[in-house]
């Protein structure tokens, strides 16, 4: 069954201490890894895809990679507006087009 | 910048009644999907829509629950009879291609009582 695990479940962060959040996966042929931002009672903001081990992203104090069982979203220097629940999906050769998220990693960084 | 807009934001209705969850998808977007989030729960698949059929559904989408796309902006999930544990956050959201990040809505929040 393709399933996806993140930890930790909650992180708390002093700004500008740096961390990384782990998303690891098993599924039947990896199509695509998704990371999403999601602010509470808000629908979640698209932020990375990656397709291949090795691959790497990177979007202001975030960066994206991905290995043949995981993935890590990195936050350098966060500061307090990177507060969010962020979550990891997958997309799995199998199941078509339909992400398989994981419960997510509520980050709190405070000033 | 493009966005999936939701129609209504929140919605209170009582169990057996039927509800239309309504979506206006990015215009130039061929995916469409539903997804659900119960409360302190993962983001759970419904169902997708690509070139105006059914292309996926999971287990959860069963006959209780349909979708439209009744014209060309349009996309609309319909659950017959809803019961007090469809109570839940539903998200729709579109993507221009299979393999590309999808722009999700900013949910509905339906709550049966």
């Amino acid at each position: 069954e393709d399933q996806v695990t993140q930890s930790p479940e909650a992180l708390r962060l002093q700004e500008g201490e740096s961390s990384s959040l782990n998303c690891s996966y098993t599924v039947s042929g990896l199509r695509g890894l998704f990371w999403y931002r999601q602010d509470p009672g808000k629908g979640p903001e698209f932020l990375f895809t990656l397709y291949s081990a090795g691959e790497e992203k990177e979007k202001e104090r975030l960066k994206a990679t991905l290995t043949k069982k995981e993935s890590f979203l990195h936050i350098t220097a966060p500061k307090p507006e990177d507060s969010a629940t962020y979550l990891c999906a997958v997309q799995a050769n199998q199941a078509g087009t339909a992400l398989i998220f994981g419960k997510g990693t509520t980050l709190s960084v405070s000033s | 910048e493009p966005e999936v807009t939701q129609t209504p934001s929140h919605q209170v209705t009582q169990m057996g009644q039927e509800v239309i969850l309504r979506c206006v998808p990015i215009s130039n977007h061929l995916y469409f999907y539903w997804y659900r989030q119960i409360l302190g729960q993962k983001v759970e698949f419904l169902v997708s829509f690509y070139n105006n059929e059914i292309s996926e559904k999971s287990e959860i989408f069963d006959d209780q629950f349909s979708v439209e796309r009744p014209d060309g902006s349009n996309f609309t999930l319909k659950i017959r009879s809803t019961k007090l544990e469809d109570s839940a956050m539903y998200f729709c959201a579109s993507s221009e291609g299979s393999r590309y990040g999808y722009t999700f809505g900013s949910g509905t929040r339906l709550t049966v009582v």
